[in-house]
């Protein structure tokens, strides 16, 4: 199955950890990527590869898989965090579907 | 520093054919290691892969898509481009254009603006 399936909704509080998962078969294969999107804005790559940041993403955000579970762990979660994350991967026959994303609340 | 710019009809009656271009400067579209993109996405809803394409042109396609669906590449415009057919009111989304890493892994690095689509009569 090419289905990346993601919590609809996470909160957490101001400078608390919190982790954003993402399930699929094809992630015992393939690994996810991160996205953040803000209202109005196109999404930001955060996470890629095994734990990659591009350049200018802060060093709190950081990525793991374990079996079909990727996760995206933001570690001391700011107020600017407040967005929506996706996960993307591949899958065997080369499609690359997206999470249903998750709603981030930092209270 | 790669930009991606979007640019096509705003409205698009049903039935007839979505079209739209995404314009690549600061890099080459044939620079080896990427993919080039097309993502959808709905207001209020999450993000929908559509189609990648290299600039061989070889082509990927959602399935859910791949009837409808055309992505073209003009490398001598470092453009690619999109076509969907038969539109419905369902394909009325903000349609991004972005630049896919093959290099080992996988991921979006750079995402145009986006662009609005309507479909209605």
């Amino acid at each position: 199955s090419s289905e990346l399936t993601q919590d609809p909704a996470v909160s957490v509080a101001l400078g608390q950890t919190v982790r954003i998962t993402c399930q699929g078969d094809s992630l015992r294969d393939y690994y996810a990527s991160w996205y953040q999107q803000k209202p109005g804005q196109a999404p930001v790559l955060v996470i890629y590869g095994e734990n990659n940041r591009p350049s200018g993403i802060p060093d709190r955000f950081s990525g793991s898989t374990s079996g079909n579970t990727a996760s995206l762990t933001i570690t001391g979660a700011q107020a600017e965090d407040e967005a929506d994350y996706y996960c993307n991967s591949r899958d065997s026959r080369g499609n690359h579907p997206f999470g249903g994303g998750t709603k981030l609340t930092v209270l | 520093q790669v930009q991606l710019q979007e640019s096509g009809p705003g409205l698009v009656k049903p039935s007839q054919t979505l079209s739209l271009t995404c314009t690549v400067s600061g890099g080459s579209i044939s620079s080896g290691g990427y993919y080039w993109s097309w993502i959808r996405q709905p207001a209020g809803k999450g993000l929908e892969w559509i189609g990648r394409i290299y600039t061989s042109g070889s082509t990927n396609y959602n399935p859910s898509l791949k009837s409808r669906v055309t992505i073209s590449v003009d490398t001598s415009k470092n453009q690619f481009s999109l076509k969907l057919s038969s539109v419905t009111a369902a394909d009325t989304a903000l349609y991004y254009c972005a630049r896919h890493a093959m290099t080992g892994t996988h991921f979006f690095d750079y995402w145009g603006q986006g662009t609005l689509v309507t479909v209605s009569s």
